[in-house]
C-alpha cells in the first residue's frame, strides 16, 4: 500500500526564517515519483517539483530546496529566508507507475504561516 | 498555461437536492480528476477519468456519479445531497502518464445544510 505521511500539520515562521516541511513516504515500487504542490489561500494546487525514485540528487530554484533521501524514505521541502507569499499549505504526494489507474496519493498537508 | 476552471466557487444546498460541478479544460488534456478536501485528511480521489465516456471509481466514490461527454469538460454529480458531503471540491487534469503533473481548478467549496 502507499502512504504519505506530513506530521506537521501547522508550522508559524517569522518572515526570513528558513523552515522545512517534512515528508514521509511509503511504497513497495521501486519506480516512483514524489511531487510537492502549494495551495495559497485562492484554493488552486500549484505544482511545484516532480523527483523520479532513481534520482536523488537534491535541487535547488531559488528559496526552495528538497532534500530527497532513499534511505530514509523522505522527500523533504526546505524555504530559505521565508517570506508571507509563501503562506499556503504545503501537500507531498507520491504516485506509482501503475499502467490505466490513477495513483497519486497525497499526504495531508501542512499549513505554513510567515509571520511579518 | 493550462487553465482549469470550475463552475462555482462557492455553493449552498439543502439536504437532498442535486447537484452538479463543472469542469472544463483547455488543454486537451486526456485524464481528469474529482478530489475532496477536508481538513486533516488531505484530498481524496472521487472519480477519474480517461477518456471521454470513461471513468474510474477512486477511494471514495459512494454518493457521487461523474460524466465526461466531452474531452474537456467533467462534471461530477451528488444526486441527493448529504451533510457529510460539505466540502471542497477540487478538479484537476493532466496528460500522459502518472508522473506527470497534475493541474488544478480553483476549486468550489459546497455547504450542505
Amino acid at each position: 500500500a502507499q502512504k504519505v505521511t506530513q506530521a506537521q500539520t501547522e508550522i508559524s515562521v517569522v518572515e526570513k526564517e528558513d523552515v522545512t516541511l517534512d515528508c514521509v513516504y511509503e511504497t513497495r515500487d521501486t519506480t516512483y515519483y514524489l511531487f510537492w504542490y502549494k495551495q495559497p489561500p485562492s484554493g488552486e494546487l500549484v505544482f511545484l517539483i516532480r523527483r523520479n525514485s532513481f534520482d536523488e540528487q537534491n535541487e535547488i530554484s531559488g528559496r526552495y530546496s528538497w532534500n530527497f533521501q532513499k534511505s530514509t524514505s523522505s522527500f523533504n521541502f526546505t524555504i530559505t529566508a521565508s517570506q508571507v507569499v509563501d503562506s499556503a499549505v504545503y501537500f507531498c504526494a507520491l504516485s506509482i507507475s501503475l499502467t490505466g489507474a490513477n495513483n497519486l496519493f497525497f499526504g495531508t498537508g501542512t499549513r505554513l504561516t510567515v509571520i511579518p | 498555461d493550462v487553465k482549469v476552471t470550475q463552475s462555482s466557487r462557492y455553493l449552498v444546498k439543502r439536504t437532498g437536492e442535486k447537484v452538479f460541478l463543472e469542469c472544463v479544460q483547455d488543454m486537451d488534456h486526456e485524464n481528469m480528476f474529482w478530489y475532496r478536501q477536508d481538513p486533516g485528511l488531505g484530498l481524496r480521489l472521487i472519480y477519474f477519468s480517461y477518456d471521454v465516456k470513461m471513468k474510474e471509481k477512486g477511494d471514495i466514490p459512494e454518493g457521487y456519479s461523474v460524466s465526461r461527454e466531452k474531452k474537456e469538460r467533467f462534471s461530477l454529480i451528488l444526486e441527493s445531497t448529504s451533510t457529510n458531503q460539505t466540502s471542497m471540491y477540487l478538479c484537476a487534469t493532466r496528460t500522459g502518464r502518472s508522473y506527470n503533473e497534475q493541474f488544478f481548478g480553483p476549486g468550489t467549496r459546497l455547504t450542505v445544510l
